[in-house]
């Protein structure tokens, strides 16, 4: 069946390194893909989206893109902020049905 | 509009008993989906409704639940002779019927069962 696999973590870095979260998908046919994002005592949100190949999803200066002959969406910022500390899921969305298949999730930790 | 509310935010039951959820979801949204979350690991699909009709539930849902969305609006979940396996979060989500459309997210249901 369809199901997306990221990263374990936890991921530990400091204030202004490079973040990727390494997504890859198993899919049949012609998904949407998502990262939502958990911060500490909140609900799930979305982060960012693409529903095509080849599309870039962008928020808050993190990006990801959907790449169809790798089956990845991996998800990356270029200077990481305390504050983008939580949990981040990659999520394959069924484009008929709207039902979301999450990844295990990411946790994040940047230290000032 | 507030968003997607679920009551109650948490629940201590003892086994063997039942439990009642309740999703309000954002007020134009015409599809609902039900996701179960345990500790470290991503929400996993339970059921949804477009409407009031239920279109789909997960093989994860056993006999013991059910779900209702009359009259296309709120929505209940209900678990009944409850086992210490159903420790976990309910969380329940809304969209809009249409390609990629964005689901709302509740702050969820944290379930206890001793």
């Amino acid at each position: 069946g369809n199901s997306v696999t990221q990263m374990e973590g936890p991921v530990t870095l400091s204030e202004e390194a490079f973040l990727t979260i390494n997504c890859t998908y198993t899919a049949t046919g012609y998904p949407s893909l998502f990262w939502y994002v958990q911060y500490p005592g909140e609900g799930l949100q979305l982060l960012l989206k693409a529903t095509k190949a080849d599309d870039k999803g962008s928020n808050k200066g993190f990006e990801a893109t959907y790449r169809k002959e790798t089956t990845s969406f991996h998800l990356e910022k270029g200077s990481v902020q305390v504050s983008d500390s939580a949990v981040y899921f990659c999520v394959y969305g069924s484009s008929n049905t709207g039902k979301l298949i999450f990844g295990q999730g990411t946790t994040l930790q940047v230290k000032p | 509009d507030t968003g997607v509310s679920q009551d109650p935010r948490h629940k201590i039951t003892k086994r063997g008993q039942n439990v009642t959820f309740r999703c309000d979801p954002i007020s134009e949204h015409n599809r609902l989906y039900w996701y179960r979350q345990t500790l470290g690991q991503g929400p996993e699909f339970l059921t949804y409704f477009q409407n009031e009709a239920q279109l789909e539930k997960s093989r994860l849902l056993s006999d013991r639940f059910s779900a209702e969305r009359p009259k296309g609006s709120f929505s209940t979940l209900e678990i009944q002779r409850t086992e210490q396996g159903d420790s976990a979060m309910y969380l329940c989500a809304s969209s809009l019927k249409g390609i990629s459309t964005e689901a709302f997210f509740g702050q969820g249901t944290r379930l206890t069962v001793v």
